[in-house]
């Protein structure tokens, strides 16, 4: 059993400029949600896909998106970077959806630095 | 909207002594799930203990044990037999009937051998 694995591990990007983030769910998970890290904080939920579909969003602007593909990988899409998007970006994929009886698996992150 | 409130931004234990992180959380939900995670230097977030709120008995693993209050919205974790790889980041974190986890600010956990 794979966990999930998220590429690359550390990004550098200039303001203004686009990200793609990758995200490997693990094996048998159809879910997959991602959360922005920011230093010294908790995690922040920014969207869930389910069946390649978004399935809830937090707080943040349009110029996040993601995509779900058939086999349950994911990304996340950053447009004209800001610096306070410098963060570590969790995936984390599940089984189902709200009741989640499985918890989730993490992957460990992508550090985005914009300068 | 849910919070989550962790106040101990640092806490220390001997090895082999016993620690207590706290964690009060805001809802209005009366169905919810209350998790602790754990992350260390590698980054990734690794599932510590889970309790369901229909649940009135404490969930407990191995060392690591929950002190649950519904009424109060409590929710605190007692690791038992401190080790020197329990050192990490600890977060609690909520999820209701929607999609999200909703995370606490973390307590940095440093075990002193």
């Amino acid at each position: 059993e794979t966990g999930v694995t998220q590429s690359p591990t550390h990004l550098i990007k200039t303001r203004g400029q686009q990200v793609t983030l990758r995200c490997s769910s693990q094996s048998g998970h159809n879910t997959v949600s991602w959360y922005q890290q920011a230093l010294g904080q908790g995690p922040q939920f920014i969207f869930q896909y389910y069946r390649e579909e978004e399935n809830g969003r937090g707080n943040f602007p349009p110029r996040f998106s993601g995509l779900q593909f058939p086999n349950y990988s994911s990304e996340l899409n950053v447009n004209a970077l800001e610096l306070d998007d410098s963060a570590l970006y969790l995936c984390a994929s599940s089984l189902g959806l709200d009741r989640n009886l499985y918890g989730y698996t993490f992957g460990s992150g992508t550090r985005l630095t914009v300068v | 909207a849910q919070t989550v409130t962790q106040s101990q931004p640092e806490m220390s234990v001997q090895e082999a002594e016993t620690v207590t992180l706290s964690c009060t959380y805001d809802t209005s939900e009366s169905d919810y799930y209350l998790f602790w995670y754990k992350q260390p230097p590698s980054r990734q977030m690794i599932l510590v203990i889970r309790q369901e709120a229909y649940k009135q008995q404490n969930a407990t693993e191995n060392r690591f044990s929950v002190n649950f209050q519904k009424a109060a919205k409590s929710f605190s974790l007692k690791i038992s037999d401190s080790q020197l790889g329990d050192a990490a980041m600890y977060f609690c974190a909520y999820k209701g009937g929607g999609s999200r986890l909703t995370f606490g600010e973390g307590t940095q956990l440093t075990v002193n051998p």
